[in-house]
This record gives structure tokens, sequence and C-alpha cells, in this order.
């Protein structure tokens, strides 16, 4: 079956570290996404990319970065940079260039020993 | 630049009781309009979408919601709930082309 693939689903990290959260799909969907979800906070757009090679910022990009080397990957760094990480964090893919994610993974719960 | 308004966070109600979400958002110009459910434990997942045409949208599970133009709302309602809608809820807009912006989300909790 298509979907993504979020790993792993708990992570834990020391201060000053910086880690790395796996997505991937097998949904041959262009455009993918990162979301940060935070209790009443809703999802915040981290970064997202369109194409290949290819990626923007979102509203949070700070402490963060991502690479798209293959289509369907788009690993998200959450640098040392980054002040208050500890949050769930959300993959997401779409077909077209619309926005609007289509498809979820099932998440990365990153926290901060 | 767009937002979202999510009029609830926490919602209580007891089966069979009729629903309704808030949702407001803010654009000047022609947007697209979603709701997201999140099932404990589960994906996030659309549950419905207004594109154009007919306000009134029925999605899955006995869920519509109806776009108000004038009132820049996009209400979610159900006639009656049961047990097994317990979840968080999203509202969401964009435009055309543009990323989805996120309301705060809503939990809704049913009662047995």
């Amino acid at each position: 079956d298509g979907g993504i693939t979020q790993s792993p689903k708990y992570l834990f990290r020391k201060e000053g570290q910086n880690v790395t959260l796996s997505c991937e799909q097998n949904l041959n969907h262009d455009a993918m996404y990162w979301y940060r979800q935070d209790p009443g906070q809703g999802l915040r757009l981290i970064y997202y990319s369109q194409i290949v090679n290819d990626f923007q910022k979102g509203d949070i990009a700070e402490g963060y970065s991502v690479s798209r080397e293959k289509k369907e990957s788009f690993p998200l760094t959450v640098t040392s940079a980054q002040k208050n990480p500890t949050a769930f964090y959300l993959c997401a893919s779409t077909s077209d260039h619309s926005g609007q994610p289509q498809h979820f993974g099932d998440g990365t719960r990153l926290s901060i020993l | 630049a767009q937002s979202v308004s999510q009029h609830n966070h926490h919602v209580i109600l007891s089966e069979a009781a009729s629903l309704e979400l808030g949702c407001n958002y803010s654009y000047g110009g022609t947007v697209n309009l979603f709701w997201y459910v999140q099932y404990p434990g589960q994906h996030l997942q659309l549950l419905l979408k207004y594109f154009s045409g007919d306000p009134l949208v029925k999605g899955i599970k006995g869920f519509e919601a109806e776009f108000i133009k004038s009132k820049f709302s996009f209400n979610l309602r159900k006639p009656s709930v049961q047990w097994s809608d317990t979840a968080e809820y999203f509202c969401a807009v964009n435009a055309w082309d543009d990323k989805i912006i996120f309301g705060k989300g809503t939990r809704l909790h049913i009662l047995p």
C-alpha cells in the first residue's frame, strides 16, 4: 500500500545535539511538507518542497533544515539552534502544487533529555 | 496574510447530541477550505473540503460544513454524534497554489 513512513516514532535528543527525522513516501507525490504540532497550537508549517532539489521555508523554519535529493525522501534536521524542539512532527505530501497536503505520516514525537 | 480561528479548544458532548464546531478565516480573495480530523493514535486525515460550487459540503462519517462567504466562516456540523467521533478537528484554509494554514484545533470528547 502507498503511504508515508516516518521514523522513528519516538526520538530523544540531548541538548546541543542535532537530530534528523526521516520521511519517505511511495506515492510518487511531488510536494512534501513538514509540520510541527504542539498542544493548543494546531499545525505549523516548518518547510515544504514542491520538487526535487528545491524547498522553501514555512512559518517556523528557524532552527530546522531540510534536503530533497530524491523525490521520495524529505528528511528534517532539528538543529541545536532550535530552542524548543520538544513537539510532535508530521510529514505530509500531495500530488499537485496546490499547497494542500493529502496524506500524512504517523508522526515522530521528539523529546529533549 | 491568511489566518484561521477555531472558536472552541475543547468540546464535550453526550452521544446523539448535535455538533457544530466554529471556524472563521481571514483572507480577501478566493480560498479553499478544509476540515481535517485526527482520531486518537491515528493519522491526520481529510474530513471534507470546499473549493467552489454548493456551499454545503458533505464529508465522511455524516459530517458536513457550510461555507458562508459573508461571514468568512466554514463551520463543521453533525446532527447526531457518536462516541467514535472523539478526536481532534482542524479547520484549514489556503489560496490556490499557496501553503495551507491550519487552525489551532478543537478537541472533541464524546461521552458514551
